[in-house]
């Protein structure tokens, strides 16, 4: 069936460097496509979204690039704060937001 | 404004049992959809309801079951309890307006099964 999948489960990064986080989906239906942040014991917190027709957006401190010949999405994190440790998952559905399909996630760590 | 409320958020059930989730959206907002999260299949979509009708449905077996209030607070219910329904239960709300469809979540009902 379709599904969305991160290649890396966890990543660690220096306090300040910038950190990729990629994810592969396989729906090339999908319009539409977001990235969570989760927290210990929190639910998934909303980061930046993207619709196909677009390949880049950029928020505070964080970039969606979206690459649909080859069905890649990537969330890049600028100077990484101890915050930023967290699980962080991408999602892909119709814009409608109705039905979200979410990718297994990536733990990110920030070494201070 | 109050975010998405889900009650309650620690619960534990024995198997064969049933159990009612609670989810209040954010004022306003009339989409409210359900998610169950696991360690082994991650971040699952149950169901999503709109203007107390459900509109669309995951792949999950009948014993999930949800409906929402004219007031969009919504509840899922799962009956039959199993030892893998332990779970995280996660609720979602956003205004599905639109170019304005950013989903807000609740902190989740901890399900236990025992």
């Amino acid at each position: 069936g379709e599904s969305v999948g991160l290649h890396l489960p966890t990543l660690s990064v220096q306090e300040g460097d910038n950190s990729i986080i990629n994810c592969a989906y396989s729906n090339s239906a999908s319009d539409y496509f977001i990235w969570y942040k989760q927290e210990s014991g929190k639910g998934p917190q909303f980061i930046i979204d993207i619709r196909s027709n677009m390949d880049k957006r950029q928020g505070q401190r964080v970039t969606v690039l979206l690459n649909k010949t080859v069905k890649h999405l990537s969330l890049q994190i600028a100077a990484t704060q101890p915050g930023d440790s967290a699980v962080y998952f991408c999602a892909e559905g119709g814009f409608g937001n109705e039905k979200l399909t979410f990718g297994t996630g990536t733990r990110l760590t920030i070494i201070p | 404004k109050a975010g998405v409320t889900q009650t309650p958020r620690y619960l534990i059930k024995t198997r064969g049992q049933q159990v009612t989730l609670s989810c209040s959206p954010i004022s306003g907002h009339r989409s409210v959809s359900w998610y169950q999260q696991t360690p082994g299949q991650g971040l699952q979509f149950l169901f999503e309801y709109f203007s107390e009708t459900q509109r669309n449905k995951g792949n999950f077996p009948g014993r999930f079951s949800g409906r929402q209030f004219s007031n969009s607070r919504s509840e899922m219910n799962v009956s039959t309890l199993e030892l893998g329904d332990s779970a995280l239960y996660l609720c979602a709300s956003s205004l599905d307006t639109g170019d304005n469809t950013e989903a807000f979540f609740g902190q989740g009902t901890r399900l236990t099964v025992v």
